[in-house]
């Protein structure tokens, strides 16, 4: 079974500027979740989707970030624009059921960010 | 408010003996609670689950305690393998009105000398 693909992997960008990342989940997983990793803490969720629709984004900075899963499948991230303060991992996860379960999640390699 | 805490140094074991890591949690209701490894360069990957009404779970070289009158989970590592190298976070869940989302731990790095 495939695991969870990200991409890029890695990201250089000047503060002010906007980038955007790409998430395919486990194939047949209906949530997808968005972490934001800074070095020396743990993942922070930004958001997370039930097939399409958005479960919770009460962390996500919606001035400057967005998130769309069209199609209930593959996702995007984009921040616009960018800060210094969000050079850190990107991780995208996946679940397998519905979004009140006990589920593990998978993670990608996540995209790492650095913001100049 | 909520905060999840997780031994603050970096453990440093030799091959063969016990890795104890401690996650201590507040302000927090927790239903379930998981335990994830981290290798550099890595998403977390995911090891156990112990739910609140369990005491202890085991997965081979992997044992987990959950006592929710301390708010504390005990993640235990026995003959410690120079592969078990790597971050460890716990990660709590608590049920809300429409999910189980994870909070995580910042995780303790765990080195085993050969």
């Amino acid at each position: 079974e495939a695991g969870v693909a990200q991409s890029p992997r890695y990201k250089i960008i000047e503060k002010r500027q906007s980038v955007a990342f790409w998430c395919n989940p486990i194939s047949g997983h209906a949530t997808l979740y968005w972490y934001q990793q800074i070095l020396g803490q743990g993942p922070k969720l930004l958001i997370q989707f039930q097939n399409n629709g958005v479960v919770d984004d009460s962390q996500l900075p919606k001035d400057r970030f967005s998130a769309e899963r069209l199609k209930g499948v593959d996702s995007t991230l984009k921040i616009q624009p960018a800060k210094l303060e969000d050079s850190a991992v990107y991780l995208c996860a996946s679940s397998g059921r519905r979004a009140n379960s006990y589920n593990e999640q998978f993670f990608g390699p996540g995209t790492r960010l650095t913001v100049l | 408010s909520q905060k999840i805490e997780q031994n603050s140094e970096a453990l440093n074991i030799q091959e063969g003996k016990t890795a104890t890591l401690t996650c201590n949690y507040t302000n927090y209701s927790p239903a379930y609670l998981q335990w994830y490894r981290q290798d550099p360069g890595r998403g977390p990957v995911f090891l156990l689950l112990i739910r609140e009404n369990e005491k202890e779970k085991r997965k081979e070289r992997l044992k987990v305690t959950f006592d929710t009158t301390l708010k504390q989970s005990l993640f235990h590592i026995t003959a410690s393998q120079p592969a078990d190298s790597a971050t460890y976070l716990c990660a709590l869940s608590s049920p809300s009105s429409n999910d189980y989302k994870l909070s995580f731990g910042a995780g303790t790095t765990v080195t085993v000398r050969a």
